[in-house]
């Protein structure tokens, strides 16, 4: 069964540090896969996308992730931490379904929070 | 432009009450979906639409049911609301590319509906 693990649902880092949240995923295609972040009260927004070719992939806001098959990983990073990357941030598989729509299935979620 | 646009923003009701929550998009896209969101759950589909007029059940379809108006809007329908439907509810559109086939287009999301059941 396809699934989304995310590692710790609240990480905490100080202003200018290294992020890196963790996703790791099933599947049994390969995958597309997906960062998304929600900010308070909002709906969710798309950082990143990997579908095929390179596997590092650059978003918005200064993000990145890697596809690492052997992993089965597609962590997010962020060099370094501000104020405004505090969200909560989903990790997400796409996978065909009938009727021609596709099912994305999301991670439980990672809470960022950054010190000052 | 407006992208997805959910309405209401809050809602409170009773137990047994009714309600209908609205969704609309404007990017043309043919698929659409419902999904509700619970602390440390994600989020979890409730009913999606490939395309107008056709409707099927996600993970957890019972107590909701939805209609596909026409290819901009996809309602949210609560015909007896219990407390354990107290969540936030997503709407979300996105294009894709056919039957079977995966998509590796995004979602396009609403800015979600606060709805307490008490």
């Amino acid at each position: 069964a396809q699934s989304v693990t995310q590692l710790g649902s609240h990480v905490s880092v100080s202003e200018g540090a290294l992020v890196l949240l963790r996703c790791n995923y099933s599947s049994s295609v390969p995958p597309y896969l997906f960062w998304y972040v929600q900010y308070p009260n909002q709906g969710l927004q798309l950082l990143l996308k990997y579908t095929t070719g390179a596997t590092l992939v650059k978003g918005i806001n200064g993000f990145e992730a890697e596809f690492k098959k052997s992993e089965t990983s597609f962590h997010l990073t962020k060099p370094s931490a501000h104020m405004s990357d505090a969200a909560e941030y989903f990790c997400a598989v796409s996978l065909p379904i009938r009727s021609s729509a596709s099912k994305i299935i999301f991670g439980s979620g990672t809470r960022l929070s950054i010190r000052p | 432009n407006a992208g997805v646009t959910q309405t209401p923003k809050f809602q409170v009701l009773k137990t047994g009450q009714s309600m209908t929550l609205q969704c609309a998009q404007d990017m043309n896209h043919n698929s659409m979906y419902w999904y509700r969101q619970d602390p440390g759950m994600g989020l979890r589909l409730i009913y999606y639409s490939a395309s107008e007029g056709t409707t099927d059940k996600g993970e957890v379809p019972n107590g909701y049911n939805v209609s596909r108006l026409n290819k901009r809007e996809f309602s949210l329908r609560l015909e007896s609301a219990a407390p354990s439907q107290t969540s936030v509810y997503f709407c979300a559109s996105s294009e894709d590319r056919g039957r079977g086939m995966r998509s590796n287009q995004p979602q396009h999301f609403g800015d979600g509906t606060r709805l307490s059941i008490l």
